[in-house]
């Protein structure tokens, strides 16, 4: 399979406990984004990088949370200390290299955090 | 006001039936998006277009970018097809590419 993958896909944690979500880009992809998304809701735009520079990050995005894409291929995603609200689906997306309207984004299966 | 509405929330169709679904969008934008999400979470890329018409099978994407409103057609609609549809949008300028998306519309398409 050499679409976009994530790990794990369904994650539950106790409240206060950190966690990582990884996601592994198609490989000649160089730009990433990191989306959440609520029961019910559309996906929101968390964070976006281009190689291994993390380019914008949403106001969503509390000091809690911090993501990485060390050598420009995959990323993660830690939430600490994490809260009941963190509860969501967490969306990878990656697209190639773009053009100037940008080009199609390609999602990952997402992974399901439940924090009880 | 979300920059992104989608009409209807949720649709009923009988199998067979012509289904559209809706996006208006507010602001300024260099393409949009319409996206198929399953339960369980998988979304799957459908059309990016920034002006027409495209079709795809039984899909069809129309977008008006003066009316700021862009339409998803369903021909011979079928239960295989029942999912959530989404609409995003790309806005114009900037140097970044995130999606702003809408809630989504979801369709059940009965036998």
């Amino acid at each position: 399979d050499t679409g976009v993958s994530q790990d794990p896909r369904h994650k539950i944690t106790k409240r206060g406990q950190n966690v990582t979500f990884r996601c592994d880009p198609i490989s000649e992809h160089n730009r990433l984004y990191w989306y959440r998304q609520t029961l019910g809701q559309g996906p929101e735009f968390l964070t976006y990088f281009q190689n291994e520079a993390q380019l914008e990050k949403s106001r969503l995005l509390s000091d809690r949370f911090s993501a990485e894409r060390p050598k420009g291929s995959f990323s993660t995603l830690e939430i600490q200390r994490t809260e009941q609200g963190d509860s969501a689906m967490y969306l990878c997306a990656s697209s190639p290299r773009g053009l100037a309207g940008g080009n199609e984004q390609f999602f990952g299966p997402g992974t399901r955090l439940t924090v009880l | 006001k979300n920059e992104v509405e989608q009409s209807p929330q949720n649709l009923t169709a009988q199998e067979g039936e012509f289904i559209t679904i809706n996006c208006s969008y507010s602001v300024g934008i260099s393409a949009l998006h319409w996206l198929q999400q399953h339960p369980g979470g998988g979304i799957v890329s459908l059309f990016m277009l920034s002006s027409g018409k495209k079709k795809h099978g039984r899909l069809i994407a129309t977008i008006n970018i003066q009316e700021k409103h862009s339409s998803l057609h369903i021909t011979a609609s079928h239960p295989r097809d029942s999912a959530v549809y989404i609409c995003a949008v790309r806005l114009r300028g900037g140097s970044n590419y995130k999606l702003t998306f809408g809630k989504g519309t979801l369709l059940t398409v009965n036998p």
